[in-house]
C-alpha cells in the first residue's frame, strides 16, 4: 500500500539557519508533490508544488527538490524566522483526479 | 476574492447521531473535496467532487457521504456517529479536475466536530 513518510518529531532551530524538512514515499508515482504549511486549528496553506519531471523549485525562501528514482523530496526554508514555526506536510498528487496523499507532517520551531 | 468558506466551524454532537457539513468552494472553482484529520490518522481523504459528479472516494465507511450542488457548494454527511468519527473535517476546492497538470488545491478552515 502506499506510504508517506516524514520526520515525525519535531524538527527544532535557530532562526537564520536553514531548516530542511524530508518526505519518503513508497509505492506510488505521483504526478506531482505539493507540501504546505498547517499551524494549530487551521487549514493547510500551500507553499509549492514540484511536477515529477522536476528536479527543484523555488519560491522566495523556499525550495523544493524531487527525486523520483529515491522517492524523495526535501523541502528547505533559507534564513529561518520564528514566524516559520508550523507543522509542514508533503502531499502526493495522481495524474488525474485531486485526491492527494498526505504524510504525517513535521513540526518545526523556529527559535529567535 | 473570498477563500473556501467552512460551516459550521465547531459543532458537538451526540453518538447516534447525524452531521451535516457544509463547503463553499472558491468562486469558479469545480472540484471540491473532503478529507478527515486526526492525530492518529492524520489528513486522509474522503471524496472528490467534479460537476456534481463524485469522482474519487476514500477508504471510509458508507456512513460518509456527500454532495454537490449545481452551483458547486458541497455538503458531507456522517451517519450514525461514533466517538472515532470526531476530527477536523476540511474541504479543499480547486479550478480543475486534476489532470496531472499541477492546479492549486486551496482548503478551508476545517469544521471541528466532536461526539460526545
Amino acid at each position: 500500500s502506499q506510504k508517506i513518510e516524514q520526520n515525525s518529531e519535531a524538527l527544532n532551530i535557530q532562526e537564520g539557519k536553514t531548516a530542511t524538512l524530508t518526505c519518503n514515499y513508497t509505492n506510488y508515482s505521483p504526478a506531482y508533490l505539493q507540501w504546505y504549511r498547517q499551524d494549530p486549528g487551521r487549514g493547510p496553506v500551500f507553499l509549492l508544488l514540484i511536477r515529477e519531471n522536476e528536479k527543484e523549485k523555488r519560491k522566495e525562501r523556499l525550495k523544493v527538490t524531487f527525486d523520483t528514482t529515491l522517492k524523495q523530496s526535501l523541502f528547505h526554508i533559507t534564513a529561518s524566522q520564528p514566524a516559520d514555526s508550523a507543522t509542514y506536510l508533503c502531499a502526493l498528487a495522481p495524474y488525474a483526479g485531486n485526491m492527494l496523499t498526505f504524510g504525517g507532517g513535521t513540526r518545526l520551531m523556529v527559535k529567535p | 476574492k473570498a477563500g473556501v468558506t467552512q460551516t459550521p466551524r465547531y459543532l458537538i454532537k451526540t453518538r447516534g447521531q447525524q452531521v451535516t457539513l457544509s463547503c463553499s468552494p472558491i468562486s469558479g472553482h469545480r472540484s471540491v473535496s473532503w478529507y478527515q484529520q486526526t492525530p492518529g490518522q492524520g489528513l486522509q481523504f474522503l471524496f472528490e467532487y467534479f460537476s456534481e459528479t463524485q469522482r474519487n472516494k476514500g477508504n471510509f465507511p458508507g456512513r460518509f457521504s456527500g454532495r454537490q450542488f449545481s452551483n458547486s457548494r458541497s455538503e458531507m454527511n456522517v451517519s450514525t456517529l461514533e466517538l472515532g468519527d470526531s476530527a477536523l473535517y476540511l474541504c479543499a476546492s480547486s479550478s480543475i479536475a486534476g489532470t496531472g497538470s499541477g492546479n492549486t488545491i486551496y482548503f478551508g478552515e476545517g469544521s471541528w466536530l466532536t461526539v460526545v
